[in-house]
């Protein structure tokens, strides 16, 4: 299985800025995906992030929010822009394995926005 | 629309006391249907993927299976470490996107 690091793995931050999280993986993987968790919730698609092209978003989310960097095939960025208080969340990334039957993700990052 | 859904919200056992989560699909081209437990404050953790229906998979306590509607988590005889909420997920494209149902949070009391 993979080895997922995520960077902060908290922060509390202020209205109005921007947090950028890392997430680093021990092999190299084609797709990496960020997913948001808010307080009590499930797990939600925030977009899938290819090495080479532009990251692809879901229903809801769109690049100026939530702009992707993809620089090599273990290495993603996610910057969560013009925070607001209803950013407050878990933002995870997570890997797929070589053959896609299995996919790890990473420890988190919790955002608290004030 | 694709739908995940899982049941029941929340569970409590008695150590020893088997169980099973429903987890509750419709969708188009399932390509997968994943499980996972989730610890508070931690990213969730990979058990299963199941791809047809008939399929079973085991690991110590915990087995899945999966219907053409529905896969279910079976927990025998569990213990106080299997506390956790327990999600599952599916994929209907080959890259693995998912769609996370609610979960299910399970609490075993000794």
């Amino acid at each position: 299985s993979a080895v997922i690091s995520q960077k902060p793995s908290r922060d509390i931050c202020q209205r109005g800025t921007s947090l950028t999280i890392q997430c680093q993986v021990d092999s190299q993987v084609t797709m990496m995906f960020w997913y948001r968790q808010q307080p009590g919730q499930s797990l939600t698609l925030i977009a899938t992030a290819n090495q080479g092209s532009e990251a692809t978003y879901e229903s809801g989310f769109v690049i100026d929010k939530f702009p992707i960097s993809r620089p090599n095939l273990t290495f993603s960025t996610l910057t969560v822009s013009n925070m607001s208080p209803e950013d407050s969340s878990i933002y995870l990334c997570s890997v797929g394995s070589r053959s896609y039957n299995e996919q790890f993700f990473g420890p988190g990052t919790r955002l608290t926005v004030l | 629309e694709d739908q995940v859904t899982q049941s029941p919200e929340a569970l409590r056992l008695q150590e020893g006391e088997s169980s099973s989560l429903n987890c509750s699909y419709t969708v188009s081209g399932l390509r997968g249907l994943f499980w996972y437990r989730q610890d508070p404050g931690k990213g969730p953790e990979f058990l299963f993927t199941l791809y047809s229906a008939g399929e079973e998979k085991e690991k110590e306590r915990l087995k899945a299976t999966l219907t053409k509607k529905e896969s279910f988590l079976h927990i025998t005889a569990p213990k106080p470490e299997d506390s956790a909420t327990y999600l599952c997920a599916l994929t209907t494209d080959s890259w693995g996107k998912l769609q996370f149902g609610a979960g299910t949070q399970v609490v075993v009391t000794p």
